[in-house]
């Protein structure tokens, strides 16, 4: 089946405009990741949606991030005010939360902030 | 505070011998263990896992080992191949079925023709 998808591939932005990022998981998968590798780094973690619970956001760096788990499938990763040091590649996972299983990850959405 | 450390940034073997990537952690509640590997453009894509109640893992080419009381785990890759040519990343996670990995920085791995 398909894998997880992520939108745009690339983004290049103004410093201060806001930007979507979206997340189509592979279906059938409750959990959903967000993810952010800056350059030379390793993956940091971003956000967490597990079902209907409240979201894990304990790596969410500002206020400027947000993101949101629309019917349990899309998610949209909003960042507001973008700054230079947003610039990275954001990773999408989700998994098959009903067992033990690792994270499948899209292939990002490669994030320049000019 | 870096809980998943891979500190050495870069591996270069030839194609036939064996490559092996480390990896150390430092929260003790880590129980679950998995190499991810990512070439360029694309995802990380999942290798091997270890829960912290074996000491060893065996899949193929891939050998995951852990060590708990060292804190350490190291993957092996017997016999490298040009194509195992990528970044590979070590993770860990507090619990095995919540999937909120810690990863390390990542270790490029260059395996010469």
């Amino acid at each position: 089946g398909a894998g997880v998808s992520q939108s745009p591939s690339n983004k290049v932005t103004e410093k201060g405009k806001d930007v979507e990022l979206r997340c189509d998981p592979i279906s059938g998968h409750t959990a959903l990741y967000w993810y952010r590798q800056s350059l030379g780094q390793g993956l940091e973690f971003l956000i967490y949606f597990q079902g209907n619970s409240a979201p894990d956001k304990s790596g969410l760096p500002s206020d400027r991030f947000s993101a949101e788990r629309t019917g349990g499938s899309v998610s949209t990763l909003t960042i507001q005010r973008t700054q230079q040091e947003d610039s990275a590649v954001y990773l999408c996972a989700s998994r098959d939360a009903g067992k033990i299983s690792p994270l499948h990850f899209g292939n990002g959405t490669r994030l320049t902030v000019t | 505070d870096q809980q998943v450390k891979q500190n050495s940034p870069s591996l270069s073997v030839q194609e036939g011998r064996i490559s092996i990537l480390n990896c150390d952690y430092t929260n003790s509640m880590f129980d679950y263990f998995l190499w991810y590997k990512k070439y360029p453009a694309e995802g990380p894509t999942f290798l091997i896992s270890i829960s912290s109640i074996k000491d060893k893992n065996e899949d193929g080419r891939f050998t995951v080992f852990l060590n708990k009381s060292a804190k350490h785990l190291s993957l092996h890759i017997v016999p490298s191949q040009p194509g195992d040519s990528a970044v590979y990343f070590c993770a860990a996670s507090g619990s095995s079925n919540t999937g909120k990995l810690i990863f390390g920085q990542g270790t490029t791995l260059q395996v010469k023709p």
